[in-house]
């Protein structure tokens, strides 16, 4: 079974630039997660989507943004970037939103990471 | 307020040996998961081991287990014949409303992270 893909893997973008990750969790997988990993704040948690609607989101500024597609797919975007944006971005694929045992497992993909210059 | 702790920024330990990674949480959720990841110098976070708060059980998965107290909100990963390869940083994380849902659902809270070398 694949694991959860994103792509791209690196990115360099300016500043004043918008920019498109995208996250293709594991098959069967329906509920995917955003994370934002920097030196300073650590992990911190952008958003999860599940059946293509937003279900819960991070105390992030209105220029991160996503969606979620039919099959599951998601993309994050990123508007006018800052260079406090620059930072590992992960996605999360989990079975479901709750049900306990391996339900609430979440896999995490390789990572974007993206440099804003 | 829901929050993870992990008080140990670096750890060593020698090769074959066992060591236990320190994690302490808050939430007054009654349904929670508590998530133990493996994050080596290459960025991907790799899961390890799963508890569930209503798991009667320790979790186990090869050489990690997690010895959950739950009465005293601590859910310490042990790694058993350590090995090389374990040398990266490790994140205890908790996720809220596991069963019934929540607000917070979904969400995982991470801690600050061990980071762990093995001797040889």
């Amino acid at each position: 079974k694949a694991g959860v893909t994103q792509t791209p893997r690196y990115l360099i973008k300016t500043r004043g630039q918008q920019v498109t990750l995208s996250c293709s969790p594991i098959s069967g997988h329906r509920s995917v997660s955003w994370y934002q990993q920097t030196p300073g704040q650590g992990l911190q948690f952008l958003f999860e989507y599940f059946s293509e609607t937003q279900r819960n989101k991070g105390n992030f500024p209105g220029r991160f943004s996503g969606r979620q597609f039919s099959n599951s797919r998601s993309e994050m975007n990123v508007s006018t970037l800052e260079l406090g944006d620059s930072a590992l971005y992960l996605c999360a694929s989990s079975l479901s939103l709750f049900g306990g045992g391996r339900n609430n497992e979440q896999f995490f993909g390789p990572g974007t990471r993206l440099t804003v210059l | 307020a829901q929050k993870i702790t992990q008080t140990q920024p670096g750890m060593f330990v020698q090769e074959k040996e066992a060591v236990t990674l320190d994690c302490t949480y808050d939430t007054s959720d009654q349904s929670y998961g508590l998530f133990w990841y493996k994050q080596p110098s290459s960025g991907e976070m790799i899961f390890l081991i799963y508890q569930g708060s209503y798991d009667e059980q320790n979790a186990t998965e090869g050489r990690y287990s997690l010895n959950f107290q739950k009465a005293r909100k601590s859910a310490n990963l042990v790694i058993s014949a350590s090995q090389l390869g374990d040398s990266a940083m490790y994140f205890c994380a908790m996720r809220e409303g596991i069963l019934l849902g929540s607000s917070n659902t979904g969400k995982l809270i991470f801690g600050q992270g061990t980071t762990l070398q093995v001797k040889p």
